[in-house]
């Protein structure tokens, strides 16, 4: 059975750093893309960034280019989100996601419960 | 960046109903697209992949078509646990993005 746990998640001050992990099981990690996607209390999904089975290919949405940096060990079947420069606007649950495929822009087809990053001062 | 368009933004629909939900692309992703479910508190769920494709264990009343710019999501007929938000989103090219959600209501 395919499991993805984050942890994380909590209470920061806007302009702090902030760095989730996602734990996965039940499937050959190193095989698959992984993704971030996240979402605004009472909001839509939003795709955050997304890496390919071997790191390879990484995108990132425009809202957290050059602040965020997604990375994975394949040897531990983790995927991380390093998030700095944290703004109010990032306030979210965040997701992981495994991908359906390698590429880093496959669908998503496996998806954590999430984990709830709040910016406040 | 590719913007996708969901209509409607709610539907209100009986049991047994059927109900067709649209996305549009910004431009064109061929079919690379995606649709999700999501409950009120849970995570989202694949529904269908590459336009058209059923994801494993999920119920064949959803059926999804379309390429290049225009896609549909259709339910056959609705069921009580199809109550959701459900969204679309193109994997063609990077930053992948999804819909703004259509919130499919008892009615």
């Amino acid at each position: 059975e395919v499991q993805l746990v984050e942890s994380g998640g909590g209470l920061v001050q806007p302009g702090r750093s902030l760095r989730l992990s996602c734990a996965a099981s039940g499937f050959t990690f190193y095989d698959y893309a992984m993704h971030w996607v996240r979402q605004a209390p009472g909001k839509g999904l939003e795709w955050v960034s997304s890496i390919s089975w071997n790191s390879g290919n990484i995108g990132y949405a425009d809202s957290v280019k050059g602040r965020f940096t997604i990375s994975r060990d394949n040897a531990k079947n983790s995927l991380y989100l390093q998030m700095n420069s944290l703004r109010t606007e990032d306030t979210a649950f965040y997701y992981c996601a495994k991908g359906r495929g390698g590429s880093s822009s496959s669908c998503l087809d496996y998806w954590g419960q999430g984990t709830l990053v709040t910016v406040s001062s | 960046d590719i913007q996708m368009t969901q209509s409607p933004s709610s539907v209100s629909a009986s049991v047994g109903d059927r109900v067709t939900i649209t996305c549009r692309a910004s431009q064109g992703v061929s079919s690379w697209l995606a649709w999700y479910q999501q409950k009120p508190g849970k995570a989202p769920k694949l529904l269908i992949y590459v336009a058209s494709g059923l994801q494993s264990g999920v119920p064949s009343r959803f059926s999804g078509s379309g390429s290049g710019t225009e896609f549909t999501l259709t339910i056959s007929s609705l069921q009580p646990e199809d109550f959701a938000t459900y969204y679309c989103q193109q994997t063609n090219s990077v930053p992948l993005t999804f819909g703004g959600g259509t919130k499919v209501e008892i009615k």
